[in-house]
């Protein structure tokens, strides 16, 4: 069964400093992978995805991710974090069963301080 | 812009209400979603819906059921709500291209 590890419910950087979510998945299929931000009182919205082709994938506010198959990561990165990215990101991986479902790892809390 | 809307922000209930959660898509989208999100367990899918009065159960279905009577809703209803059912509950919708666009959520409180 798929399933989806995130290291570190809640990671804290500095204004300025290079921000790692890191992102660890199993999956019996080749995986879609996605990243979310959940801003406070919001839902979920998309940051980047990868489904197929470049393994380097940019997202919005400029943040990307990288699909390592053999490590099964797909680490989050941005290298100068700003106040506003305080949130929490959530890691997800399609399900089995024609790639319908998601299944999200339990998530991590980023603050960033000045 | 997909739009996805959840009826109420905020919603307070007794045990043993029966409790509807609404939600709304804009874009034709063929699937719906049912999550419940809750601190440190991430998002939790409770029930799915692929085209109008068709639907399946997620990994948390219990306790609750779904109604899907036009494509655009779908519905999720607490038959006997209980405090364990406290929760975030988030709804999503998506086409073809695997993304799947969330609502704002309804932060549901079962007293």
């Amino acid at each position: 069964a798929q399933s989806v590890t995130q290291l570190g419910s809640h990671v804290s950087v500095s204004e300025g400093a290079l921000v790692l979510l890191r992102c660890n998945y199993s999956s019996s299929v080749p995986p879609y992978l996605f990243w979310y931000v959940q801003y406070p009182n919001q839902g979920l919205q998309l940051l980047l995805k990868y489904t197929t082709g470049a393994t380097l994938v940019k997202g919005i506010n400029g943040f990307e991710a990288e699909f390592k198959k053999s490590e099964t990561s797909f680490h989050l990165t941005k290298p100068s974090a700003h106040m506003s990215d305080a949130a929490e990101y959530f890691c997800a991986v399609t399900g089995s069963g024609g790639y319908n479902k998601l299944i999200f790892g339990a998530g991590t809390r980023l603050a960033v301080h000045p | 812009d997909v739009k996805v809307t959840q009826s109420s922000r905020y919603l307070v209930k007794r045990t043993g209400e029966k409790v509807f959660l609404e939600c709304v898509q804009d874009m034709d989208h063929e699937n719906m979603f049912w999550y419940r999100q809750d601190p440190g367990l991430g998002l939790r899918l409770i029930y799915f819906s692929y085209d109008v009065k068709m639907k399946e159960k997620g990994d948390i279905p219990e306790g609750y059921s779904v109604s899907r009577e036009k494509k655009e809703r779908f519905s999720l209803i607490l038959e006997s709500a209980s405090t364990n059912q406290t929760s975030m509950y988030l709804c999503a919708s998506k086409q073809e291209t695997y993304e799947q666009y969330f609502g704002p959520g309804t932060r549901l409180t079962v007293t």
